[in-house]
């Protein structure tokens, strides 16, 4: 059974440090997503990463992909404020799609 | 160009009433998904279907029925609505091919009580 576990759970961070989301997942996947979401709202897409090795960078977030750990990092530079939110990775297998329980990430001044 | 759009955005139900949770999209996706999002969980896969008329059980299917009679339309039935679902619920449609991109509709929160 595909089994998704992200740590930490809970993350709160300085504004301007460094910190790494992680992502484990138990069985062979097709794909991996990241997803951010505020309170309240629905999911809004960050990467999708398909192979061993892929690393996509968008402003202060970079995911990577690392197939045969069947993990995937999602790291923060330099946090700032507007950076707050959940944050969730989800493995595809086919058509089965499994989610982290989240990581609610909160960034102090 | 809509998306994906669902209908209603809040709903309260009784205990074993039913309803229909509506989800529509105009991007002529083939792949479509039902999630119901849980404080703690994140989201968890309840029915999906790959084209009109097929569809397939996901990780929570148990009092929740959905057809899909054509690409655009995907809708989701509690059958006897229970305090165990009150939930948000969202929709979700996936670009066929390449990267597999994923969009999510804006989510129905619903009450059982």
């Amino acid at each position: 059974e595909l089994k998704v576990e992200q740590n930490p759970l809970f993350l709160s961070m300085q504004e301007g440090k460094n910190y790494t989301i992680y992502c484990n997942y138990s069985t062979t996947s097709d794909r991996l997503y990241w997803y951010r979401q505020d309170p309240g709202k629905s999911l809004e897409s960050l990467f999708v990463l398909l192979s061993n090795g892929a690393v996509k960078q968008e402003g202060r977030l970079m995911a990577s992909l690392d197939t045969k750990a069947r993990l995937s990092t999602l790291h923060i530079t330099a946090a700032v404020h507007d950076l707050s939110a959940t944050y969730f990775c989800a493995v595809v297998n086919l058509n089965d799609m499994r989610f982290g329980a989240g990581t609610r990430l909160t960034v102090k001044p | 160009n809509a998306g994906v759009t669902q209908t209603p955005k809040f709903q309260v139900l009784k205990t074993g009433q039913s309803m229909t949770l509506q989800c529509a999209q105009d991007m002529n996706h083939e792949y479509m998904s039902w999630y119901r999002q849980d404080p703690g969980m994140g989201l968890r896969l309840i029915h999906y279907s790959v084209g009109a008329g097929i569809t397939d059980q996901g990780e929570v299917p148990n009092g929740y029925n959905v057809s899909r009679s054509t690409t655009e339309d995907f809708p989701l039935r509690l059958l006897s609505a229970a305090p165990s679902q009150t939930s948000v619920y969202f929709c979700a449609t996936r670009r066929p091919g390449g990267i597999g991109e994923q969009y999510f509709g804006p989510g129905t929160r619903l009450t059982v009580t």
